[in-house]
């Protein structure tokens, strides 16, 4: 079984400030992890993806994320946020099955930027 | 890019009565998927589709639920007798292969209310 968990259901940051947004999974076999946005009224868009090689994976808008495997961990950062930064983010696992592979997702944490 | 289109964006529906969710996912993807969101809650897996089988799905996809891909281009969600508990947003997605490491690429979602 796999689960996910978001700490903080709501983050507020300035405008220009570091946005740490924290993902802690469980999974019994080597995880796929990924970050997802979602802006009001849209579906959810991927952010970036860790499955295998380097740890520190870049994805889209400025956002990155560390696989910390010995902390179990996938927390997403950046270094100065935008206005445009403020939506919901989900954190989700899945195994490397060969098909059919869902996504567990984290229960989302909603980032307000203020001017 | 190509995405993953929903429709209706809303349905309003009486409690008892069958509704069909559509979806057409990306051309080339082979694998399909539906989530729920209640409002409030995580995202939760519903289930999977490839090769015109379900792949997996979930405790919560019992027999009120069931998926079709009609024709090469439509993905459907069929809930035979809705229940108020069965509000929710529904999200299609869909991915080009099954190795976990390609990602799931999300629809916009249809927002189900059940009166």
């Amino acid at each position: 079984a796999q689960s996910v968990t978001q700490l903080g259901s709501h983050v507020s940051v300035s405008e220009g400030a570091l946005v740490l947004l924290r993902c802690n999974y469980s999974s019994s076999v080597p995880p796929y992890l990924f970050w997802y946005v979602q802006y009001p009224n849209q579906g959810l868009q991927l952010l970036l993806k860790y499955t295998t090689g380097a740890t520190l994976v870049k994805g889209i808008n400025g956002f990155e994320a560390e696989f910390k495997k010995s902390e179990t961990s996938f927390h997403l950062t950046k270094p100065s946020a935008h206005m445009s930064d403020a939506a919901e983010y989900f954190c989700a696992v899945t195994s490397n099955k060969a098909a059919g592979n869902k996504l567990t997702f984290g229960g989302g944490t909603r980032v307000l930027v203020k001017p | 890019e190509p995405e993953v289109t929903q429709t209706p964006s809303h349905q309003v529906t009486q409690m008892g009565q069958e509704v069909i969710l559509r979806c057409v996912p990306i051309s080339n993807h082979l694998y399909f998927y539906w989530y729920r969101q209640i409002l409030g809650q995580k995202v939760e897996f519903l289930v999977s589709f490839y090769n015109n089988e379900i792949s997996e799905k979930s405790e919560i996809f019992d027999d009120q639920f069931s998926v079709e891909r009609p024709d090469g281009s439509n993905f459907t969600l069929k809930i035979r007798s809705t229940k108020l508990e069965d509000s929710a947003m529904y999200f299609c997605a869909s991915s080009s292969q099954g190795p976990s490491n390609q990602p799931q690429h999300f629809g916009d979602g249809t927002r189900l209310s059940i009166l």
